[in-house]
């Protein structure tokens, strides 16, 4: 159980293009999404915080409008990297939980985004 | 501002000797304390959450066990598919809406 799947796995793209990457959850209901960014040798940071239905909640320093992030549904939530450019490369995760505080995210297999 | 720090940053071992990764935490109230395994070029993959000082979770050949101040990942006579970067998270009061904050992870290497 628990299972969270993303897609695509990989993904190229020129710079200026959009790219979107969806998050589902396989076999349970997710109210909360969160979808995160990992550069090489360091560790996963929280880009921002999505709930079924409503606005996602976007950490300091990062650009709403660059990243958008719909949940329209328990199960799915995309993220859309708008004109990207080269130094948006890197390793998108999201996660899913089925409850607000203390309940356990399960993870994505990730998303490799190269922009030339 | 809720801190995590994990050490070693990597553990070379030999197939059956046992260790212990470290997670030390600074958080105004801990909600959760996780621990993930993460393999190369994929998501991280759950393996316990602790929610008070003294508990203990174990699977397999790992046991995690916590204090107010870490958290230690115990691993019993490793083997090479144990190797991966283990990540600790912690969830505060502060931050709401179960948001984790991650270590940076400790890199495990287990050879025969």
């Amino acid at each position: 159980g628990a299972v969270v799947s993303q897609h695509p796995s990989w993904v190229i793209c020129k710079s200026g293009t959009s790219v979107k990457i969806e998050c589902r959850s396989l076999d349970f209901q997710a109210t909360t999404m969160f979808w995160y960014r990992q550069f090489p040798k360091q560790s996963l940071m929280l880009m921002a915080t999505s709930n079924e239905g409503s606005k996602a909640t976007y950490e300091q320093g990062v650009e709403k409008d660059k990243f958008l992030i719909n949940h329209a549904s328990l199960t799915l939530s995309t993220l859309t990297v708008t004109s990207a450019h080269p130094e948006d490369s890197s390793f998108y995760i999201c996660s899913a939980s089925q409850r607000a505080a203390q309940e356990t995210q399960y993870f994505g297999p990730g998303t490799r985004l190269l922009v030339l | 501002e809720d801190q995590v720090t994990q050490s070693p940053e990597a553990l070379r071992l030999q197939e059956g000797e046992s260790s212990s990764l470290n997670c030390s935490y600074t958080v105004s109230g801990l909600r959760g304390l996780f621990w993930y395994r993460q393999d190369p070029g994929k998501g991280p993959e759950f393996l316990f959450t602790l929610y008070s000082a003294g508990e203990e979770k174990e699977k397999e050949r790992l046991k995690a066990t916590l204090t107010k101040k870490e958290s230690f990942l115990h691993i019993t006579a490793p083997k090479p598919e144990d190797s991966a970067t283990y990540l600790c998270a912690i969830e505060g009061w502060r931050g709401g809406g179960n948001k984790l904050t991650f270590g940076t992870g400790t890199q495990l290497k287990v050879e025969l």
